[in-house]
């Protein structure tokens, strides 16, 4: 399978423990992209990676998220001191793209659950 | 203003009825549009991009009015697994995309 892959799929933690996920791209994209997806509303965006770069930080990642991609490949996203209102599907996304380029269509994983109880 | 809102739905369709659902923007710079389909508990998958002039792929026909800032998805001969939220989505420069909250499509037999 040569898509975009996440684990794990679910996680079911307690609050105020540290949690990580981790994405792996489709191999020759060099976008990714972190979404966070709530019941009945649509992914809101979390960051993106250019390469190995963190290119933008959306108002919803707290400081108590933090993402990397450090060699331009896989990602991981950790969540330190889980609160309950973190419970969400976690998604990744990736894509082609260049500096100053147009969007080029994004290809999701199939995501992580966290409950956080 | 939400950046982009959609009539959440849901809309009962028999088979192979015609649907059509909009979609409206509020950042006019956007560049970027898409229809997602999203099938329950699973990842949105790009359903089809979104030109300017207009595209169409099989049963499904994708306008996009950029002056009065819509979008429009037209499903024609809908079948019992065209039954999914549809989710509009922007982008307004090389950013993460905004997503709509979707419309629940439900095609009855």
């Amino acid at each position: 399978d040569t898509g975009v892959s996440q684990n794990p799929r679910h996680k079911i933690t307690k609050r105020g423990q540290n949690v990580t996920f981790r994405c792996d791209p489709i191999s020759e994209h060099n976008r990714l992209y972190w979404y966070r997806q709530t019941l009945g509303q649509g992914p809101e965006f979390l960051t993106y990676f250019q390469n190995e770069a963190q290119l933008e930080k959306s108002r919803l990642l707290s400081d108590r998220f933090s993402a990397e991609r450090p060699k331009g490949s896989f990602s991981t996203l950790e969540i330190q001191r889980t609160e309950q209102g973190d419970s969400a599907m976690y998604l990744c996304a990736s894509s082609l793209g260049s500096e100053g380029a147009l969007t080029y269509e994004q290809y999701f994983g199939p995501g992580t659950r966290l409950t956080v109880t | 203003r939400k950046e982009v809102e959609q009539d959440p739905g849901p809309f009962n369709v028999p088979e192979g009825a015609t649907v059509a659902f909009n979609c409206t923007y509020s950042n006019s710079a956007s560049q970027s549009f898409f229809w997602y389909r999203q099938d329950c508990r699973k990842e949105p998958k790009l359903l089809m991009s979104v030109y300017s002039s207009g595209n169409e792929d099989g049963r499904f026909t994708a306008q996009l009015n950029r002056a009065s800032q819509y979008i429009s998805l037209l499903i024609r001969d809908s079948k019992l697994s065209d039954s999914a939220t549809y989710l509009c989505v922007v982008n307004g420069g090389a950013d993460g995309l905004t997503f709509g909250k979707g419309t629940h499509l439900i095609i009855q037999p």
